[in-house]
């Protein structure tokens, strides 16, 4: 089945300081990724929609000079987060698609989650 | 604005059956979807509906009915490998996600 790595899995920097964060496909290629991020007990939250080779796209109130996302291949997106500060801490996935299955669902197969806890 | 309810927590007991409802209101269906995510981990997938009716796969059972902008996710059998949040999700007329909160389901021996 269709396998998302995301790494590093857990993340403690000081605030000011930029994490970035990878997503690979292993076994497909994805022509889009997308970020999500859930803070405790709450719903995920899309991010942005990485697409390869061009920009993302952001969802209302995401800062896309805070949050970078480079999509460079058809099987790597990376999430920057640039000047972290604590409210940025949270839980970080990534998710992408292998395509739509014979019933037309189009799953999506996520990362592990990257935690990232600024100081 | 586009809205998806589950309840927040529910318990039951190891070898019982359970259900978890979800309604939804949302513009436009493409597809309904049920995962899974223990804490501190990924969801994964469960189930997915856009026709009416039920779907069984295992212990796990997925019920749709668009007209009434409602699903039901059926686990029997529970195992204490159960415990986790239960993550409704509907596709729109964009074909975007729409997440609910989760159920977080708790299971006791």
């Amino acid at each position: 089945g269709a396998v998302v790595s995301q790494h590093p899995s857990r993340v403690i920097c000081k605030s000011g300081t930029s994490v970035k964060i990878e997503c690979r496909s292993l076994d497909f290629q994805a022509t889009t990724m997308f970020w999500y991020r859930q803070f405790p007990k709450q719903s995920l939250m899309l991010m942005a929609t990485s697409n390869e080779g061009s920009k993302a796209t952001y969802e209302q109130g995401v800062e896309k000079d805070k949050f970078l996302i480079n999509h460079a291949s058809l099987t790597l997106s990376t999430l920057t987060v640039t000047s972290a500060h604590p409210e940025d801490s949270s839980f970080y996935i990534c998710s992408a698609s292998n395509g739509t299955s014979a019933s037309g669902a189009n799953v999506l197969t996520f990362g592990a989650g990257s935690r990232l806890t600024v100081l | 604005g586009q809205n998806i309810d589950q309840p927040t927590e529910m318990t039951a007991t190891e070898g019982a059956i359970v259900q978890i409802n979800c309604t939804y209101q949302t513009s436009g269906f493409n597809g309904l979807f049920w995962y899974q995510q223990h804490a501190g981990e990924a969801p994964t997938f469960l189930s997915y509906n856009v026709l009416d009716g039920l779907e069984e796969k295992g212990r796990f059972s997925s019920f749709l009915s668009r007209s009434k902008g409602y699903s039901y996710l059926l686990l029997k059998e529970l195992q204490m490998k159960d415990s986790a949040s239960y993550l409704c999700a509907v596709r729109d007329s964009n074909y975007q996600l729409i997440w609910g909160a989760g159920t977080k389901l708790i299971i006791k021996p």
